[in-house]
Order: C-alpha cells, then sequence, then structure tokens
C-alpha cells in the first residue's frame, strides 16, 4: 500500500531534550515536506526537500533540522525543543515538487513540557 | 510574501444542498492548487489537484476551479452529504524560484443530516 509512515505517533518530551520524528514514504517519491498544524496558524511548512541531499527552509525553520540521505526517508530533528514547538506536524511526499498531488502521514502530536 | 485565505471559516449546510467554497490567493506565480479535506484528528486527504495552466477539474462529486489572474479557486460539492463533513483546506505551490507551499486555514463544513 503507498504511504507516508510518521512516528511516533504522540510524543510527549521535556524542554530541550533532543528528539526525532521519522517520515517514510515508499512511493518513490522526490519532494517531501514537513508542517506544522496550530489553531488558527493553519498548516505552515517547516522543510522541504527536492530530492537526496537537496533540502530548504519553509516558512518556521527555527528550532528545527531536517537530513534528506535517501529518497524515502526525511527525518525532522529537534535539537532543543521549547514548548512553542508543542504542535501536530505532518510529513508529505510527492511524485515531483511541480505537478502531482501530495501525499500525508498521518500526523505526529508532539508535546513539550 | 504568498497568502492564502478561505472563506467562509465554517459553513454549516443541511444534506442535499449544493455548496461552494472559495480560496483566494495573492501572488499568482503558483505551480498548482491543491484542495485537501481534513478529518478530526487525522491527516490530510487529497481531493483535486489543478495546475496553474487548468481552469478546472473534477472528480465525483467535487469540482473545483482555478482563476490564477484574480487568484481565486472554488470547489463546489455537489448534493452533499453528512461524510462530506470536515475540515476542508487549500494549498498553493509557490513558483518563483522555490517550491514552498502555503496553505489556506481551512473551511470547516457540517452537513445536517
Amino acid at each position: 500500500e503507498a504511504q507516508v509512515t510518521q512516528n511516533p505517533r504522540y510524543l510527549i518530551t521535556v524542554t530541550g531534550k533532543k528528539l526525532t520524528v521519522t517520515c517514510s514514504q515508499n512511493m518513490n517519491h522526490e519532494y517531501m515536506s514537513w508542517y506544522r498544524q496550530d489553531p488558527g496558524l493553519g498548516l505552515r511548512q517547516i522543510y522541504y526537500s527536492m530530492n537526496v541531499e537537496v533540502t530548504d527552509k519553509g516558512d518556521v525553520p527555527e528550532g528545527y533540522k531536517v537530513s534528506r540521505k535517501e529518497k524515502r526517508n526525511f527525518p525532522l530533528i529537534l535539537e532543543s525543543p521549547s514548548p512553542n514547538q508543542t504542535s501536530l506536524y505532518f510529513c508529505a511526499s510527492s511524485l515531483t515538487g511541480t505537478n502531482t498531488e501530495a501525499f500525508f502521514g498521518q500526523g505526529t502530536r508532539l508535546t513539550v513540557v | 510574501k504568498q497568502e492564502v485565505t478561505q472563506i467562509p471559516a465554517a459553513l454549516s449546510v443541511p444534506e442535499g444542498e449544493n455548496l461552494v467554497l472559495n480560496c483566494s490567493f495573492t501572488d499568482s506565480a503558483i505551480y498548482n492548487l491543491q484542495w485537501f479535506r481534513q478529518d478530526p484528528g487525522k491527516g490530510l486527504t487529497s481531493l483535486l489537484l489543478i495546475q496553474s495552466s487548468q481552469r478546472e477539474q473534477t472528480s465525483g462529486r467535487l469540482n473545483a476551479s482555478l482563476d490564477k489572474s484574480s487568484g481565486r479557486s472554488t470547489l463546489y460539492i455537489a448534493a452533499s452529504q453528512p461524510g462530506d463533513s470536515a475540515t476542508y483546506l487549500c494549498a498553493v505551490l509557490n513558483s518563483g524560484g522555490y517550491q514552498k507551499v502555503t496553505f489556506g486555514t481551512g473551511t470547516k463544513l457540517q452537513v445536517i443530516p
């Protein structure tokens, strides 16, 4: 089954403790991206990647890191999480960046205390 | 900076009505526009993708139009059903040297049986 898989689905952590949210797709998609969703602010793009070893900032990249060493994986790294990073996070992928539909993972609800 | 607005923020209609959801964007330099639905606690499901060169796309009871010059898209839902109740989001893939995605804040639809 074609899908985008995020792990974990739920995470509670403490301020400053490094964490990684994994994202994997099995559709051989080139374009992958991360979003956060907050009440009243909607979905905002954090980082995106147009292919292996090619990443770029979205609108809210501060406090986040990403890497794209393999085509299928695009982990989101929070090196020193803070409470303002409490949010619902989504990973998405599409075949190319310009003319194909995007597929989303089920989301990761992160709480930083 | 691209801004995407969806009006209304919430909509409640009786079952069977035809309805129109609106999406407007400020910068016409886009590759495509995509409509999604989001059910509570779930990820996003792609409904329709319109390329910047297209005027409309149809899938079943859904029809989406795009007028890039005026910065507007509409999602038409025919013969609404209670199962259509969800939040509907539009997103534009921006061009102009990068491939950022900008989402609208959504329209929460309730179809009353």
